[in-house]
């Protein structure tokens, strides 16, 4: 059965860092394309970062420059670095794969940035 | 970017009713379409793919169509666990883009 368990969110101040966790079971993160898709409070869906089976990255503009997506492969966890954190980055963080077609999401972690 | 508008916002619906949620893409992304279902405090799930291909487990009253740019979510006979919120979803190409969500409520 596949699962995907995220961890890390939390109160963070602007300007801060945070390190999402995803970890993966039922499949290896390398096999599969990954993403982080969040959701602001009472928004709608707006997908963040992924990663290619081959290691190739790609990131929305809103985030680009300030995140990284990285994943642990003894581990089997997806990971979403988070710095230079700003209120409108306050949103429900998912991890989802495995293809472009999110078949497979975590329960998701919240993440707010506030002072 | 590829922008997805999709209507109604909000939709008040009975049990037993057809329901069509329309989703429209800015420039053509072929089939690469995806719709998914969202309940409150929880994580969307995965309905149709590639436009109108049945994700394994989802049940057949719902169904997915396209017609150029424009595609439609249906669900033939609503029941009373598919009141959610609805997104469809373009993989066409980066960034990948959401629709805004319809909301199917109880009427």
């Amino acid at each position: 059965e596949v699962q995907l368990v995220e961890s890390g969110g939390g109160l963070i101040q602007p300007g801060g860092s945070l390190r999402l966790s995803c970890s993966v079971s039922g499949f290896t993160v390398t096999s599969k394309f990954m993403s982080w898709v969040r959701q602001a409070p009472g928004k709608g869906l707006e997908w963040v970062s992924c990663i290619y089976s081959g290691g190739r990255t790609n990131y929305a503009d809103s985030v680009k420059g300030r995140f990284t997506i990285s994943r642990d492969n003894s581990k089997n966890i997806l990971y979403l670095q988070m710095n230079s954190l700003r209120a409108e980055d306050t949103a429900v963080y998912y991890c989802a794969g495995d293809t472009t077609n999110f078949q497979h999401w975590g329960q998701g972690t919240l993440v707010t940035v506030s002072s | 970017d590829i922008h997805m508008t999709q209507s109604p916002s909000t939709l008040s619906a009975s049990v037993g009713d057809r329901v069509t949620i329309t989703c429209r893409a800015s420039q053509s992304i072929t089939s690469w379409m995806a719709w998914y279902q969202q309940k409150p405090g929880k994580a969307p799930k995965l309905l149709i793919y590639k436009a109108s291909s049945l994700e394994s487990g989802v049940p057949s009253r719902f169904s997915g169509s396209e017609s150029g740019t424009e595609f439609t979510l249906t669900i033939s006979s609503l029941q009373p666990d598919d009141f959610a919120t609805y997104y469809c979803q373009q993989n066409n190409s980066f960034p990948l883009t959401f629709g805004g969500g319809t909301k199917v409520e109880i009427k």
